[in-house]
């Protein structure tokens, strides 16, 4: 059975940094591109970045380009999103989710979500 | 940006209806198009890809379409568990984007 289980989330002043971590099981990860999306309190969802299979292709909503590097480890089935810069508005359930079907943002499945807050 | 705008917004109906949501991209996108549901408090959860085709495990009363940049998804028989919000997504281009949700209430 697929898994996606988060961690690395809390509570961080603005400017700070914060990488956070999805350990992958139950399916070949080297396999898959996988993607961060976000929600804000209260609001919809919003696509971060995502990251081809091998690592070689990286995007980026506009909004975190130059603050946030998403990267991963096939070896150890792990995807990460490294923070830097942190403001207010990045505050928001993170989750990571896996494309399926060849695709690089077609979400088929979804880990649980962790809570980032920025605030002073 | 490809701007996804799903209607309604929100919408009542009771158990044994049958809704149908519509997602409209600003652009075209083909046919690549999923809806995704959330349940408050959880992590969304996917049903359809390339517009039509049902994620594996999802039951057939869920069923999507597309008409050039038109998109819906109807829900058939509605019981307790299907009350949810419920997204479209473009991934044809980047950036990814979502509708702005559809909240399914119970009536």
């Amino acid at each position: 059975e697929a898994q996606l289980v988060e961690s690395g989330g809390g509570l961080v002043q603005p400017g700070e940094s914060l990488t956070l971590s999805c350990v992958a099981s139950g399916f070949t990860f080297s396999n898959c591109w996988m993607s961060w999306v976000r929600q804000a309190p209260g609001k919809g969802l919003e696509w971060v970045a995502n990251i081809k299979y091998d690592g070689s292709e990286k995007y980026y909503v506009d909004s975190v380009k130059g603050r946030f590097t998403i990267s991963r480890d096939n070896a150890e089935n792990s995807l990460y999103l490294q923070m830097n810069s942190l403001r207010a508005e990045d505050t928001a359930v993170y989750y990571c989710a896996r494309s399926d079907f060849n695709y690089a943002a077609a979400f088929g499945f979804w880990g649980q979500g962790l809570r980032v807050t920025v605030s002073a | 940006d490809i701007q996804m705008t799903q209607s309604p917004s929100s919408l009542s109906a009771s158990v044994g209806d049958r809704v149908t949501i519509t997602c409209r991209a600003s652009q075209g996108i083909s046919y690549h198009l999923a809806w995704l549901q959330q349940k408050p408090g959880k992590a969304p959860k996917s049903l359809i890809y390339d517009a039509s085709s049902l994620q594996s495990g999802v039951p057939s009363k869920f069923s999507g379409s597309r008409s050039g940049t038109d998109f819906t998804l109807t829900i058939s028989s509605l019981q307790p568990e299907d009350f949810a919000t419920y997204y479209c997504q473009q991934y044809n281009s980047y950036p990814i984007t979502f509708g702005q949700g559809t909240r399914l209430e119970i009536k």
